[in-house]
């Protein structure tokens, strides 16, 4: 079967550092996907990677390793609206997105 | 970015009854899903909607529950038909974009909409 793994919760300080990881096992890869969903809110796009490496946006960065089925969203800098669910999918073979369950990241003071 | 206009935002619903969601994106696009989110959990996809032919349905969602149409490039309704409390969720319409070059195109980024908050009494 096809799954996602991520940290169902995690808590930073603000100002912060924070990693959160994904791992994936799907058939076929297309590409990998962070969103971010705020409370009672629809997900937003993040950043999209395909090829191994770190995308760079801002305050955020993206990393895949698809021989490991690895990925990392890392966000710097944290600031309180950065409190939110983080999504990884990944786009199968069939381009259907996979989705995570999601990281709900608390900020702390 | 495109705009992805979804209604109702919310609506409380009785058992039994139904409750049609519409979604209208203001550029067109290649294509265009629904899903549904439960409390606490991720999105599930329920199904593809196609333009001018019947969607096309995941596992554990059949078309006399949740009758989908798309009459054109830019629009798309979703009906959760005889609602029970189970299907009180959040349904969430999203699209691929059909602009930025064929680098953007590719990567088959989905947007979503605002989403509709269902409850089912």
């Amino acid at each position: 079967g096809q799954n996602i793994d991520q940290p169902t919760e995690m808590t930073a300080t603000e100002g912060a550092i924070v990693q959160i990881n994904c791992t994936y096992q799907t058939s076929g890869f297309n590409g990998l996907f962070w969103y971010q969903q705020h409370a009672g809110e629809a997900p937003t796009f993040l950043s999209y990677n395909v090829l191994d490496g770190l995308e760079e946006k801002g305050r955020f960065s993206s990393f895949l390793s698809r021989s490991k089925g690895y990925s990392y969203l890392l966000l710097k800098e944290l600031q309180m609206k950065d409190s939110a669910s983080y999504l990884c999918a990944v786009m199968d073979s069939n381009y259907q997105l996979i989705w995570g369950a999601g990281t709900k990241l608390i900020i702390k003071p | 970015s495109a705009v992805i206009s979804q209604k109702p935002s919310r609506d409380i619903c009785q058992r039994g009854t139904s409750l049609t969601i519409q979604c209208q994106v203001d550029s067109q696009v290649t294509m265009m899903f629904w899903y549904r989110q439960q409390p606490g959990q991720s999105l599930t996809l329920i199904a593809t909607a196609n333009q001018g032919s019947e969607a096309t349905y995941e596992s554990g969602f059949v078309i006399d529950k949740f009758p989908i149409s798309r009459p054109n490039l830019t629009f798309s309704t979703l009906t959760v038909s005889n609602m029970s409390p189970e299907d009180s969720s959040i349904y969430l319409c999203s699209r691929i974009p059909w602009t930025g070059g064929f680098e953007e195109a590719a990567k088959n980024i989905q947007y979503f909409g605002a989403g509709t908050r269902l409850s089912v009494l």
